[in-house]
């Protein structure tokens, strides 16, 4: 069973353009979620969609953005990017069964985004 | 969310077994507790949830104590290959979102 997967795995972008990162959740997953790692500040949660549907929304400026196609895959959008989003973002998914058990989450192996 | 400690940091060497345990006192009645394993430049990777008791798979174990209050990671005969940090975490069964902390860094010395 294919994990989840997440592209481009690496890439380098200049300040004021803009990205977007691809995920592909594991197979029969419909929650999605993003989240931004950086050394200094962390894992930290960006948002989270089912259904097409953003739930969760973490504490993020508005350049960061994000959609859910109908097959569950997903992606993120940064706007105006700075340098300070340099980061590994990572993707994760899960079944959410709701409180009918644990929610297990899964991640991706992330994408490295450079800003110069 | 449960806050989680967990040690910063851990020494240990190969072919030992390690216990890190993790406190996490408010943990609500349908919360699990949840161990991520994580490589530099890489994503977490899922080791063990548990609920209370002992859980154990090919990998790890996972002790929970009756007041589940803590809970313990046992790794079996470390190997290098298992330095790394590791996460506790405290969720709900209906967990959309997760909070990480600072996690405990494993460091395997031949």
């Amino acid at each position: 069973k294919a994990g989840v997967t997440q592209t481009p795995r690496y890439l380098i972008k200049t300040r004021g353009q803009q990205v977007t990162l691809s995920c592909s959740p594991i197979s029969g997953h419909r929650s999605v979620s993003w989240y931004q790692q950086t050394p200094g500040q962390g894992l930290q949660f960006l948002f989270e969609y089912f259904s097409e549907t953003q739930r969760n929304k973490g504490n993020f400026p508005g350049r960061f953005s994000g959609r859910q196609f109908s097959n569950s895959r997903s992606e993120m959008n940064v706007s105006t990017l700075e340098l300070g989003d340099s980061a590994l973002y990572l993707c994760a998914s899960s079944l959410d069964r709701g409180q009918v058990s644990g929610n297990t989450i899964y991640f991706g192996e992330g994408s490295w985004l450079t800003v110069v | 969310l449960a806050k989680t400690t967990q040690p910063i940091s851990m020494d240990s060497y190969e072919g030992q077994e390690v216990n890190i345990t993790c406190s996490h006192n408010n943990i609500a009645t349908n919360d699990y507790i949840t161990w991520y394993q994580q490589f530099p430049s890489q994503g977490p990777r899922f080791i063990i949830q548990g609920y209370k008791t002992k859980v154990t798979n090919e990998v790890a174990s996972l002790f929970i104590p009756a007041d589940r209050k803590s809970s313990t990671l046992s790794l079996p005969r470390v190997s290098l290959s298992d330095t790394a940090v590791y996460y506790c975490l405290v969720l709900s069964g209906s967990a959309r979102q997760l909070t990480f902390g600072s996690g405990t860094q494993l460091t395997v010395l031949p």
